[in-house]
């Protein structure tokens, strides 16, 4: 069965970088779409985008373009996203889940969500 | 690129049906029979309850349905039971290949 592990909680200043990670212990990695969804405090879920570990290529969602970077390591089934200097308003939990082979197939399995908090 | 539009909170006594709507436009919702729906319970991660309108995956109880009119998808539960209160959201493939989901539907069993 597919699980997707997700790194732990962050805690980090306003400007730091960081990379969260998402592990899939399935065999379909690289024929999978990966989403990352984020969900900022009391509110509701938000499509960011998506990448294909088979060859990195990514769609994200124009509210996210050059907000964040997807990048995935096929060799050890990991997938990340990134960011390069933190907001407080970056504030949230984020999901990485399946598509499955096409890109329009549905999230059929998540990651337990990375907690992400940027507070001075 | 808006999020789908959904009722903030319904409610319903147990046994009841209930219905919950997606309202997008022709670029996502009426354009695609990529509609899914996402239940989520506090503080756990969302779970597929319904895909391609009105497909339900492996061990989702048949009370749970979706069907789609022009520019509105609908979730509807029957049998309401306890366990069924939760946040629920709809989403979308949409025309520029992303997906976009609905604002959640906070659903009270009475």
């Amino acid at each position: 069965e597919v699980q997707l592990v997700q790194s732990g909680a962050e805690v980090k200043k306003p400007g730091d970088s960081l990379k969260i990670s998402c592990k899939d212990s399935g065999y379909r990695f690289t024929n999978s779409w990966i989403a990352w969804v984020r969900q900022m405090p009391g509110k509701g879920l938000e499509w960011m985008g998506i990448i294909y570990p088979g060859d990195s290529e990514t769609r994200y969602s124009p509210s996210f373009q050059g907000q964040v970077t997807f990048s995935a390591d096929k060799s050890i089934r990991t997938a990340y996203l990134q960011w390069s200097s933190l907001k407080a308003s970056d504030t949230a939990m984020y999901y990485c889940a399946r598509h499955g082979r096409s890109s329009w197939e549905p999230l059929d399995y998540w990651g337990q969500g990375t907690l992400v908090t940027v507070s001075s | 690129q808006s999020a789908l539009t959904q009722p903030a909170s319904v409610s319903g006594s147990p046994g009841q049906s209930i219905t919950i709507s997606c309202t997008g436009t022709s670029s996502d919702v009426g354009g695609y029979n990529y509609v899914s729906w996402y239940q989520q319970h506090p503080g756990k991660a969302p779970k597929l309850m319904i895909f391609d309108v009105g497909k339900r995956p492996s061990g989702v109880s048949n009370r749970f349905s979706g069907s789609k009119s022009g520019n509105t998808a609908s979730l509807t539960i029957s049998g309401l039971q306890a366990e069924d209160e939760a946040e629920y959201y709809c989403t979308s493939y949409t025309s520029i290949a992303t997906w976009v989901f609905g604002g959640g539907t906070k659903l009270t069993v009475l």
